[in-house]
């Protein structure tokens, strides 16, 4: 069935590095991908995303990498800030879009000074 | 702040009971999702609504109702309450029906504790 997994459940990284966080989907119909981030006590925001004819995708100091051929997402982090703890999940579409979203299981994303 | 509204932010009742939580849209949004998340299961989809009609269902349990009602707010109603229903209850809305784009504006949630 439809099921998206992240490879690491905690990521800690020092402050000014980079981070890299995987995901894993096993949908093979999946063609829209997004990333969202989560703070404490707060709802999902939306981070990036990126369509199914793409393979990379940068916004501001986030990139994401997608590789259809092995079901593989990423989102990379660049110059980690306190501010980016957080728990960071990705998210699939058959749709095109956000109806029926499926996230994985999270990955949390720390960062030692 | 992301501009939903979700009330009451906590919520603690007992096995069997009924409750509703309420969402508020980001103004102009007219689609609405609810979005369970537990630590074992985590954030899953329930249901969308748009312009006040059913859109998408997800795993919702028949025990769950929500609607839309004309001003776009929207209930999420929870009937016959378990022990494994304790959860943060998430909405979210996006302007349109949901086609072209997955951003999602969520709420800061519900969370539902049953004793």
């Amino acid at each position: 069935g439809e099921n998206v997994g992240l490879h690491l459940p905690t990521l800690s990284v020092q402050e000014g590095d980079n981070s890299i966080i995987n995901c894993a989907y096993s949908n093979s119909a999946s063609d829209y991908f997004i990333w969202y981030k989560q703070e404490s006590g707060k709802g999902p925001q939306f981070i990036i995303d990126i369509r199914s004819n793409m393979d990379k995708r940068q916004g501001q100091r986030v990139t994401v990498l997608l590789n259809k051929t092995v079901k593989h997402l990423s989102l990379q982090i660049a110059a980690t800030q306190p501010g980016d703890s957080a728990v960071y999940f990705c998210a699939e579409s058959y749709t095109q879009g956000a109806q029926k979203l499926v996230f994985g299981q999270g990955t949390r994303l720390t960062i030692n000074p | 702040d992301s501009g939903v509204t979700q009330t009451p932010k906590h919520l603690i009742t007992a096995t069997g009971q009924r409750v509703t939580l309420r969402c508020s849209p980001r103004s102009g949004d007219l689609s609405v999702y609810w979005y369970q998340q537990s630590l074992d299961q985590g954030l899953q989809f329930l249901i969308q609504y748009y312009n006040g009609e059913e859109r998408a269902k997800g795993n919702i349990l028949e025990r769950f109702s929500a609607q839309q009602f004309p001003d776009l707010h929207s209930e999420l109603n929870l009937s016959s309450l378990e022990l494994g229903d304790s959860a943060l209850y998430f909405c979210a809305s996006s302007v349109g029906v949901g086609r072209g784009t997955g951003e999602l504006f969520f709420g800061e949630g519900s969370r539902l504790t049953v004793l």
